[in-house]
């Protein structure tokens, strides 16, 4: 699976837009991005997941370059609740057993 | 809906006793089964992963098992545990119907050993 490369922290002031980003440069054509979630001392949470176009739910945007080289995570409008450890993973297709999660970005949303 | 339980919340264990952490699923059939641990700090590592009943394979060689003695239970067990086995403990489950294996997370038990 391909390698991501995500910022260490960031910070949002309430109200914002967070604009996460992610880089997975060595993708394949066959490998989805997903993005998870973790608030302290919760298991993560599921976001949204895509393969080549930008994706939409009742969460988040995912807009994924069209080279598919990197991809960003939206959160329209951040709550102090959206405070969070955010994960970015790409997977094969095949290899549906096997998420490896590295160590996110962690999301300070601020009043 | 799916639901996925985990218990104990939280557990403090002496060393070199043993361990059996439970995760149920409901809501859903045949479902892909995964035991995660998390170090403070880390990211996730996956441990175990099962895609039926009495199937598992393990995925680092440590001091634990996993065992699917029903569809939808998964069960994480160590005969002694170790101070390093003192982490976050998080089960999951995907569908084999999605094509995209989104996996959801239990709340997660917190292992301390002593």
């Amino acid at each position: 699976d391909a390698k991501t490369t995500q910022p260490p922290s960031m910070d949002c002031a309430e109200g914002r837009a967070a604009n996460l980003p992610c880089n997975h440069s060595t993708i394949s054509g066959n490998e989805y991005v997903y993005w998870y979630r973790q608030i302290h001392s919760q298991g993560p949470q599921y976001i949204i997941h895509g393969l080549k176009n930008n994706e939409t739910n009742e969460m988040a945007s995912l807009i994924i370059t069209e080279d598919r080289k990197s991809s960003t995570l939206i959160l329209p409008h951040a709550t102090l609740r959206d405070t969070a450890v955010y994960y970015c993973i790409v997977r094969a297709i095949y290899n549906f057993n096997k998420f490896y999660f590295g160590s996110g970005t962690k999301l300070n949303v601020k009043p | 809906s799916q639901t996925i339980h985990q218990w104990p919340a939280t557990l403090v264990q002496p060393v070199g006793s043993p361990l059996s952490l439970e995760c149920t699923v409901e809501g859903t059939s045949n479902p892909n089964l995964y035991w995660y641990r998390q170090a403070a700090g880390r990211g996730l590592q996956l441990l175990f992963y099962s895609v039926g009943i009495g199937q598992i394979s393990s995925e680092v060689p440590q001091n634990l098992s996993a065992s699917r003695p029903q569809d939808r239970q998964f069960i994480l067990s160590s005969k002694k545990l170790l101070l390093s086995d003192s982490s976050f403990y998080l089960c999951a489950w995907s569908s084999p119907d999605s094509p995209s294996y989104e996996q959801y997370f239990g709340p997660g038990t917190r292992l301390t050993v002593t």
